[in-house]
């Protein structure tokens, strides 16, 4: 039972450049959550999603995209990269919202760099 | 709208001495409560939780935290750290609006602790 994984753990790019970034689950939840976190800013949610097919715009969803064609997967794309997104990505998934079933469980996360 | 504040961005603490991490929140329902600890290059996990019940909830590694309802308020407490205490430590709530769970993180408290 590996959890929540992502792929890559480290990531430069250069300014216009796109990438996706990977998030699986074995835990067969059906939320999922993408958060970037920056010094002094905490958890800033980006998109989720409420089940396969789904998706929903978070707090900065601004130069992102997702989706989610499979349950066990999550992924977020940059498609031109910028500085302002040099960040600490994070994965997330939980069972449900209800708070009996909110407990959200993190991914190791991605470091970007966006030179 | 809900909140979640975390006043202390760094706690310095020697070891074996105690510590409180201070969290309140900002709610006009009723809410859920979560502190979540993420240790260094790594993901976040949840500690303690308050969903009902006895006010005052417990981790299996001695911290514990008291709801309390009239000083919106949520702290986190343990009276003796260790060095493998040192971690960020964020604070979260779960409340339902407009027909669903919103769940927020503080901006999180940076405890380090001292030989």
């Amino acid at each position: 039972n590996a959890g929540v994984t992502q792929t890559p753990k480290f990531r430069v790019l250069k300014t216009g450049q796109s990438m996706t970034l990977l998030c699986a689950q074995d835990m067969n939840h059906e939320y999922m959550y993408w958060y970037r976190q920056d010094p002094g800013m905490g958890l800033r949610l980006i998109h989720y999603s409420v089940g396969e097919g789904t998706t929903a715009k978070g707090e900065v969803p601004d130069g992102y995209n997702v989706s989610r064609l499979k349950k066990q997967n999550f992924l977020l794309g940059l498609e031109s990269a910028a500085p302002s997104q040099t960040s600490v990505y994070f994965c997330a998934s939980s069972l449900g919202l209800a708070p009996a079933y909110n407990e959200q469980f993190f991914g190791p996360g991605t470091r970007l760099t966006v030179l | 709208a809900q909140s979640v504040t975390q006043l202390d961005s760094q706690v310095p603490v020697f070891e074996e001495a105690p510590v409180e991490l201070r969290c309140n929140y900002s709610s006009s329902v009723s809410v859920y409560l979560f502190w979540y600890v993420q240790y260094p290059n790594q993901g976040l996990q949840l500690l303690l939780k308050y969903l009902s019940g006895s006010t005052l909830v417990e981790s299996i590694n001695g911290f514990e935290a008291e709801f309390n309802k009239s000083q919106t308020s949520f702290h986190l407490r343990k009276p003796s750290v260790h060095i493998s205490d040192t971690a960020e430590y964020f604070c979260a709530v779960s409340t339902k609006g407009s027909g669903t769970y919103k769940y927020i993180f503080g901006t999180g408290t940076r405890l380090k602790v001292l030989a």
